[in-house]
C-alpha cells in the first residue's frame, strides 16, 4: 500500500515571499512522484514529476521539488510567489505492480496575498 | 499536445434524468480514467479503461455506467443519481495501457465536468 501526507491544508503567503509545500509519502515499492496544481474552477494540471535521475526537478513557472528518499519527502518550493500561484496543490505517488494507481494527498491550498 | 477534452463543462440534472459525460483524447493514450472530486478534496478514482476494456471499477454504484467506444473516447452514463453525487468529474488518460505500461507514465487530466443533481 502507498500513501501521501500533505502536512499543511492551507498556506497563506505574501506576494514575492518564498514558499514550501510539504509532502511525505510511504510505499513498499519504488515510487514515482508528482505535483499537480488545480486553479479555481479548473481541472488538474501536472506541475512537475520525479521518475528517476536527478532528485531536483523543476517546472517552467519557477517551482521546484526535491526527492529525498531517506526522508520519504517530495516538498515543493518556489523562491518568490505571485498572486497567480494561488491554487490547490496536490502531491501524488505512483508505484509499480499493484501500487501503480495514482494516490493523492489531501491537498494544500496556497493563497498568495498582496 | 497534452489535451483531454471533456463535455459538457456544466450539467444540472434531476434525480430521474439520464445524461452522459463525454471525454476525448487524441494523444494515442490507451489508458483512460474517470475520477470524482468533491470540493476541497483530492480526486477519487472511479474507473480505469485499458485498451478499451474496463480494468478497474472502484466499487462505484451502478447508477454510474462507463463506456469506452474506441481508443479516443470515454463516456460516463448517469442515471437516477442522488444529490450527493454532485461533484466535479474528471477524465484523464495516460500512455500505454495498465498492463506493461511504465508506472511512471504521467496521467493527464481534463478540465472536468461540474455536475449538480437536484
Amino acid at each position: 500500500a502507498q500513501s501521501v501526507t500533505q502536512l499543511d491544508s492551507q498556506v497563506p503567503v505574501f506576494e514575492e515571499a518564498p514558499v514550501e509545500l510539504r509532502c511525505n509519502y510511504s510505499s513498499s515499492v519504488s515510487v514515482y512522484l508528482f505535483w499537480y496544481v488545480q486553479y479555481p474552477n479548473q481541472g488538474l494540471q501536472l506541475l512537475l514529476k520525479y521518475l528517476s535521475g536527478s532528485t531536483l526537478v523543476k517546472s517552467i513557472n519557477g517551482f521546484e521539488a526535491e526527492f529525498n528518499k531517506s526522508q520519504t519527502s517530495f516538498h515543493l518550493r518556489k523562491p518568490s510567489v505571485h498572486i497567480s500561484d494561488t491554487a490547490e496543490y496536490f502531491c501524488a505517488v505512483k508505484g509499480s505492480g499493484s501500487a501503480r494507481q495514482l494516490t493523492f494527498g489531501s491537498g494544500t491550498q496556497l493563497t498568495v496575498l498582496p | 499536445d497534452t489535451e483531454v477534452t471533456q463535455t459538457p463543462k456544466h450539467l444540472v440534472m434531476g434525480m430521474t434524468n439520464k445524461k452522459s459525460l463525454k471525454c476525448e483524447q487524441h494523444m494515442g493514450h490507451r489508458a483512460m480514467y474517470w475520477y470524482k472530486q468533491k470540493a476541497k478534496k483530492p480526486p477519487e478514482l472511479m474507473f480505469v479503461y485499458s485498451y478499451e476494456k474496463l480494468s478497474i471499477n472502484e466499487s462505484v454504484p451502478s447508477r454510474f455506467s462507463p463506456e469506452c467506444p474506441n481508443s479516443s473516447l470515454l463516456n460516463l452514463h448517469l442515471h437516477a443519481l442522488q444529490p450527493e453525487d454532485s461533484a466535479l468529474y474528471l477524465c484523464a488518460s495516460s500512455q500505454g495501457g495498465l498492463q506493461g505500461a511504465q508506472p511512471g507514465n504521467t496521467i493527464y487530466f481534463g478540465e472536468g465536468s461540474w455536475l449538480t443533481v437536484v
